[in-house]
């Protein structure tokens, strides 16, 4: 059974950091690209970032530079590292398993949540 | 402002066929697949219709998708009360290079 898992959701204050865990099972993991998709209170989806390999990353433009999207297919893991926060950035952040990269997310997770606030 | 446009609402009753538009441009829609999925509160988003008009098993075939240009749209029929949901249209953006989703449709059944 595929299985995606998240964790690390905490509250933070604004311009601190944060580091999402994906932890993915049920799969052949290192065949996979993983997206982190998020969603604030009140809004609709959002795209955050998208991995396959160390050269197939891709940030929507509102986190590019401030997060870094990672894996290790060792560990069967996908990391979101959250910098300089935000408020705007507070949000349930899920992972979510690409099909054909080309934003066909058939897995996800249950989502973590991230509180930006002082 | 999402990149891809769609009604905020839309409703119907119990047995009734409801569409839900998305709306975009040449550098995501025109140029590739639209996918669309439910979300329910507290829940994890599920994928309805990939590739613009395929279903994956499991879903009704009380749901269907088209694509013509540059827009999209979700059929529902035989409205249920289950089918109250939140939808949202998605594709990749050839030029933004990455995922785009519509701002959501909250669907009621009245």
């Amino acid at each position: 059974e595929v299985q995606l898992v998240e964790s690390g959701g905490d509250l933070v204050q604004p311009g601190g950091s944060l580091r999402l865990s994906c932890a993915a099972s049920g799969f052949t993991f290192r065949n996979y690209a993983i997206n982190w998709v998020r969603q604030a209170p009140g809004k609709g989806l959002e795209w955050v970032a998208y991995i396959f390999s160390a050269s197939s990353i891709y940030y929507a433009a509102s986190v590019k530079g401030r997060f870094t999207i990672s894996r290790d297919n060792a560990k069967n893991s996908v990391y979101l590292q959250m910098n300089r926060l935000r408020d705007e950035d507070t949000a349930v952040y899920y992972c979510a398993r690409d099909l054909n990269s080309n934003s066909l997310f058939d897995y996800w997770g249950q989502g973590t949540l991230v509180t930006v606030s002082s | 402002q999402s990149v891809l446009t769609q009604p905020p609402s839309a409703s119907g009753t119990p047995g009734q066929r409801v569409t839900i538009s998305c709306s975009g441009s040449n550098s995501n829609i025109g140029s590739n697949t639209v996918n669309w999925y439910q979300h329910l509160p507290g829940t994890a988003p599920k994928v309805l219709i990939y590739n613009n008009n395929e279903r994956p098993s499991g879903a009704p075939d009380r749901f269907s998708g088209s694509k013509s240009g540059t827009s999209a749209s979700l059929a529902i029929s035989g409205l249920q009360s289950d089918d109250e949901a939140d939808y949202y249209c998605a594709a990749w953006d050839d030029s933004l290079k990455g995922v785009v989703f519509g701002g959501g449709t909250k669907l009621t059944v009245l």
